[in-house]
């Protein structure tokens, strides 16, 4: 099973700053990396697929970058509804895994 | 639009069953693998079974292998789950998804809640 490990668990930042999460892989996952974002009492919503791909209706200032085994979500200028659960997942391997997520908070 | 609503939940006591169903509209049903993941209270996200598209193989997570049957009815436009066996530790919201053989899961339902007491 490839294990996702994905940090920091916790980052708080301000309307405005940017944000880094990081998905790191027990082993190489190739590309087959998606990024979700998830609100409490919500369904989880794709945001990145494919390690660098944006879903239908996400915006600009979410992208994702990486290969094989490290990977990385970057939020360029967080907004209000940013401020959510981040989750990623592989779909290289079965079966497919989650990363713990990260909360990013307002801090 | 996409739309996926999950029905079937509800309380069941340890050992007993039940038959989760994903009604999907708004996109061709019959042409996209499909996928029950679960969250249990305050976790994270957990995968548990793929069904594809084509030959309809099937795939599950260990934890519920075994146990859990993944089914589609492509004429009705339905995934089901039939949980049988069920442990306290199933419980959790439990959503369908689309994709998850080739693609990521690009569209979810609003979730249902199984609790199963201990």
């Amino acid at each position: 099973e490839i294990v996702l490990t994905q940090s920091p668990a916790t980052l708080s930042l301000s309307p405005g700053e940017r944000a880094t999460l990081s998905c790191r892989a027990s082993q190489s996952v190739s590309g087959y990396l998606a990024w979700y974002q998830q609100k409490p009492g919500r369904a989880p919503r794709l945001l990145i697929y494919d390690a660098s791909n944006r879903a239908t209706g996400i915006p600009a200032r979410f992208s994702g970058s990486g290969s094989g085994t490290d990977f990385t979500l970057t939020i360029s200028s967080l907004e209000p509804e940013d401020f959510a659960f981040y989750f990623c997942q592989q779909r290289s391997n079965w079966p497919r895994t989650f990363g713990q997520g990260t909360k990013v908070e307002i801090k | 639009e996409v739309q996926l609503l999950e029905s079937g939940g509800g309380v069941v006591q340890p050992g007993g069953s039940l038959r989760l169903s994903c009604a999907a509209s708004g996109f061709t049903f019959s042409s996209h693998s499909m996928t029950w993941v679960r969250q249990a209270p305050g976790k994270g996200l957990e995968w548990v079974s793929t069904i594809r598209a084509t030959n309809g193989d099937t795939y599950y997570a260990d934890s519920v292998a075994g146990r859990f049957t993944i089914s589609r009815d492509n004429s009705e436009n339905t995934l089901h789950l039939q949980m049988n066996s069920l442990r306290a530790e199933d419980t959790a919201v439990y959503y369908c998804a689309r994709g998850g053989f080739t693609s990521s899961f690009d569209s979810w339902g609003q979730g249902i809640l199984v609790p199963v007491p201990s």
